[in-house]
């Protein structure tokens, strides 16, 4: 079992432009979080899905942010119109049924 | 909603000086709670959960269900215990969200 994977690790996008951030979860897991890890912050919480379903994107901001989580392939976090302070690192992490998150290596974005 | 403290942003200790890093979490039925840790350059990982009871590299946890806390401990640290650690819950009854703390950064001093 590869673990959880997250492609790309590293993403650059000028103001303005779309990012796609894509995460596969472990094998057998049908739970997907997303986190965002600003510099020297901690660790918060966007969204949590299952497979089709947005089970909760309390932590996800109103505009521009977008979740998915379809049938087939990887989960993907879209980011249109980037701006500088979406710059962070952006992680996945899977479950099963037993609450245990494994989380992937982060995507760090730059926005120019 | 529930919330997790961890009043520490930063914390320093001695190599060899006991650890102890707060946690505090809002009240709501049975909570499962967990430890992560994420080392340099590393990925977050499970470091150890309360049901388990048990210690992971010499780091203990116990569930205070009158004070609502859940603090990490280690008697002694050492140098390569250096990273961040985030206290987290879950809601229990199989509910899948966890919430995570805002982490404790544990540097310890040579």
């Amino acid at each position: 079992n590869a673990g959880v994977m997250q492609n790309p690790r590293h993403l650059v996008r000028r103001r303005g432009q779309e990012a796609r951030l894509r995460c596969s979860p472990m094998k057998g897991h049908s739970h997907v979080y997303w986190y965002r890890q600003l510099p020297e912050e901690g660790l918060k919480f966007m969204v949590y899905l299952q497979k089709e379903n947005i089970i909760d994107e309390s932590g996800m901001p109103k505009e521009r942010f977008s979740a998915e989580f379809p049938k087939e392939g990887p989960s993907i976090l879209r980011i249109q119109q980037v701006v500088r302070g979406d710059s962070a690192a952006y992680f996945c992490a899977s479950s099963d049924r037993v609450l245990e998150q494994f989380f992937g290596p982060g995507t760090r974005l730059t926005v120019l | 909603a529930q919330r997790v403290t961890q009043p520490e942003k930063l914390l320093s200790v001695f190599k060899g000086a006991p650890v102890e890093l707060k946690c505090n979490y809002s009240y709501s039925g049975s909570p499962e709670l967990f430890w992560y840790v994420q080392y340099s350059r590393q990925r977050l990982q499970l470091l150890l959960r309360h049901i388990s009871r048990e210690s992971i590299k010499g780091f203990t946890a116990d569930l205070n269900k009158g004070e609502t806390s859940f603090h990490l401990k280690k008697p002694f640290a050492q140098e390569e215990d250096s990273a961040m650690y985030y206290c987290a819950r879950g809601l229990g009854r199989g509910y899948q969200k966890v919430t995570f703390g805002t982490g404790t950064k544990l540097q310890v001093i040579p």
